[in-house]
């Protein structure tokens, strides 16, 4: 299957500052990204959609300007938590399409906002 | 209605037995349809896609897909405690901007 790394694999931070998760396809251009929040025992919960070179699409209660999203390239897509606070600690995923349309999970970047 | 429904179990099996999920959806018109496995801790990973009514083996799993009951399922044969995890599974809207809807996820525990 493709493949797609996201970076960091774990972040901490204080409350108040931003981080940015940084989404890769590694062997296939992805027309499509995906961000997820997955909190403990729950179901994944989708954020946003972004497709290269145009504005993310929120998901209803996503708040846009607290989470960043930038896809400059078909390889490449960045989620940035600003102004973090703890209960936006969470299990983010990425995943990426291409025009094949199955979605390839990264393996997740877990944050905790202290 | 939820767009995806799944049992969320846990479904507990014997090792060597067979694990049966089921996963119904709502929007008729879905055409692809996808089995991702979950661990705890980790992000999904792709297990089987299927598109066409009929079952699909990669194998010991075989998805089932019945497009008139709007219903798909997953076996896995031969069940084995690393077979233990989340199972998700996922429908793509056949309009509204096609996205893919992921079901809860069924854990599933096969014991030793």
């Amino acid at each position: 299957g493709a493949v797609v790394s996201q970076h960091p694999s774990r972040v901490i931070c204080k409350s108040g500052t931003s981080v940015k998760i940084e989404c890769r396809s590694l062997d296939f251009q992805a027309t499509t990204m995906f961000w997820y929040r997955q909190f403990p025992k729950k179901s994944l919960m989708l954020m946003a959609t972004s497709n290269e070179g145009s504005k993310a699409t929120y998901e209803q209660g996503v708040e846009k300007d607290k989470f960043l999203i930038n896809h400059a390239s078909l390889t490449l897509s960045t989620l940035t938590v600003t102004s973090a606070h703890p209960e936006d600690s969470s299990f983010y995923i990425c995943s990426a399409t291409s025009r094949k349309e199955t979605q390839y999970f990264g393996p997740g970047t877990r944050l905790l906002v202290l | 209605q939820k767009e995806v429904e799944q049992n969320s179990g846990p479904l507990s099996v014997p090792e060597g037995a067979i694990a049966s999920l089921n996963c119904t959806y709502s929007d008729r018109g879905s055409q692809s349809f996808f089995w991702y496995r979950q661990y705890s801790g980790k992000s999904p990973e792709l297990i089987m896609s299927i598109y066409s009514n009929g079952d699909k083996e990669d194998g010991r799993f075989t998805a089932q897909l019945n497009k008139a009951s709007q219903y798909v399922s997953l076996l896995i044969r031969d069940s084995q405690p690393s077979d233990s995890a989340t199972y998700l599974c996922a429908v793509k809207r056949s309009t509204g901007g096609f996205k893919t809807i992921f079901g809860a996820g069924t854990r599933l525990f096969v014991k030793a």
